[in-house]
């Protein structure tokens, strides 16, 4: 069964930075692309993220774009998110999701809440 | 980028009812088209993908069709743990965009 485990929200200050991570386990990580989608309280979902199995390819949200980065260890079955000059609009609960059939997203983590606020 | 656009944006049903859920694409998606379910302070969970495939464990009452830039998510008979917020997402081109939600509650 896929799992997966977010970790390292929390609250921080406008212009800060803060690093997510996800745990993945039952399944074989260095084989699948990973993404990172944000949930805005009360709003819908935004994907944030994309990285391939090797690394190669990334891909990032327009309003993420020069201030995150995305990266995985493959020997450690983890994948990160390093956020920095964060804005009071990056609030948000982080999800990190595995990818299925047709682009799918079948497995998500339980998110990680990140709130920027003074 | 393309858009995705769901309708209504809130929807008031019985139990027993059978509901329809739309989603538009700006521009055609083919069948790259995936539905979610969500529940306050939980996870998305994937119900259809592909626009007419089930999902392993989702019960057939959830179904869906179309192509190309309109699809529908159908309920055929609700339960009261379908009340939740639905979302489609397009996995055709990146960025894999989400529709804005569908609120479905209790009438």
């Amino acid at each position: 069964e896929v799992q997966l485990v977010e970790s390292g929200g929390g609250l921080v200050q406008p212009g800060g930075s803060l690093r997510l991570s996800c745990a993945a386990s039952g399944f074989t990580f260095s084989t699948y692309s990973m993404n990172w989608v944000r949930q805005a309280p009360g709003k819908g979902l935004e994907w944030v993220s994309y990285i391939s199995s090797s690394s190669s390819t990334i891909y990032y949200a327009d309003s993420v774009k020069g201030r995150f980065t995305i990266s995985r260890d493959n020997a450690k079955n983890s994948l990160y998110l390093q956020m920095n000059s964060l804005r009071d609009e990056d609030t948000a609960v982080y999800y990190c999701a595995s990818p299925g059939p047709s682009g799918s997203y079948p497995g998500w983590g339980r998110g990680t809440l990140v709130t920027v606020s003074s | 980028d393309i858009q995705m656009t769901q309708s209504p944006s809130s929807l008031s049903a019985s139990v027993g009812d059978r509901v329809t859920i739309t989603c538009r694409a700006s521009q055609s998606i083919s069948s790259y088209l995936n539905w979610y379910q969500q529940k306050p302070g939980k996870a998305p969970k994937l119900l259809i993908y592909a626009a007419s495939s089930l999902q392993s464990g989702v019960p057939s009452r959830f179904s869906g069709s179309g192509s190309g830039t309109y699809f529908t998510l159908t309920i055929s008979s609700l339960h009261p743990e379908d009340f939740a917020t639905y979302y489609c997402q397009q996995s055709s081109s990146s960025p894999y965009t989400f529709g804005q939600g569908t609120k479905l509650e209790i009438k």
